[in-house]
């Protein structure tokens, strides 16, 4: 059964530096892998969709890294600001999957301090 | 706007009492999806529906039913037959095997 596992589970950092958010998966088997953004008490934000046959996927700030291989993803975010703050989660699609189910890490509540 | 609505916001249930969460999207998406999160965990897939009168269960189904008569509508409703229902539920929305979008959710308590 595929395991998704986001280390480490909340981070704090001061304005401006960059941010790393990583992701494992324990079955390389994937369709694609999709990182969203929660703020509390709401819904999912799509922010980025990597296919399993790309390395990285970029948008504006933000920039996914994908190793298939290695069971591996990382979020970078570039510059943080305040407003970058939140839970930033990850989810992977099985490679026999296509139509179904995500399947989600518990996230990494993320800080960003002014 | 195209997007996910889900209602109502907040929702209270008594014990032994039957809910239905409501979850309509208008992105013409074929495949719409339940999940439930709980504090300090991931998301939890419930249920989910590739094709109108068809779905299938998720990981933790048992307690909860959904149907699916129209593509952009897909209730779920969680019976009293769920012995821990308080959680915040999610529906999202993909057309097949691409990026998912999500409502907004709906908090779940049991009074």
């Amino acid at each position: 059964k595929q395991e998704v596992t986001q280390i480490p589970a909340a981070l704090s950092v001061p304005e401006g530096e960059n941010l790393v958010l990583n992701c494992s998966f324990t079955d390389s088997a994937i369709y694609n892998l999709q990182w969203f953004r929660q703020d509390p008490g709401k819904g999912l934000t799509s922010l980025l969709l990597i296919q399993s046959s790309q390395r990285e996927q970029t948008s504006g700030r933000l920039n996914a890294s994908l190793d298939k291989s290695s069971g591996r993803s990382t979020l970078y975010i570039a510059a943080s600001q305040p407003g970058d703050s939140a839970t930033y989660l990850c989810a992977v699609r099985g490679a026999t999957d296509s139509w179904g189910k995500l399947q989600f890490g518990a996230g990494t509540q993320v800080v960003v301090t002014p | 706007d195209g997007g996910i609505t889900q209602s109502p916001k907040y929702l209270f249930r008594k014990e032994g009492q039957n809910v239905t969460l409501s979850c309509e999207q208008n992105l013409n998406h074929d495949a719409m999806y339940w999940y439930r999160q709980d504090p300090g965990q991931g998301l939890r897939l419930i249920y989910y529906s590739q094709i109108v009168n068809d779905f299938q269960k998720g990981d933790i189904a048992e307690g909860y039913s959904v149907s699916r008569e129209k593509k952009e509508s897909f209730p779920l409703t969680v019976t009293s037959a769920q012995k821990n229902p308080t959680a915040f539920y999610l529906c999202a929305s993909s057309f097949m095997g691409a990026e998912a979008f999500f409502g907004q959710g709906t908090r779940l308590t049991v009074v």
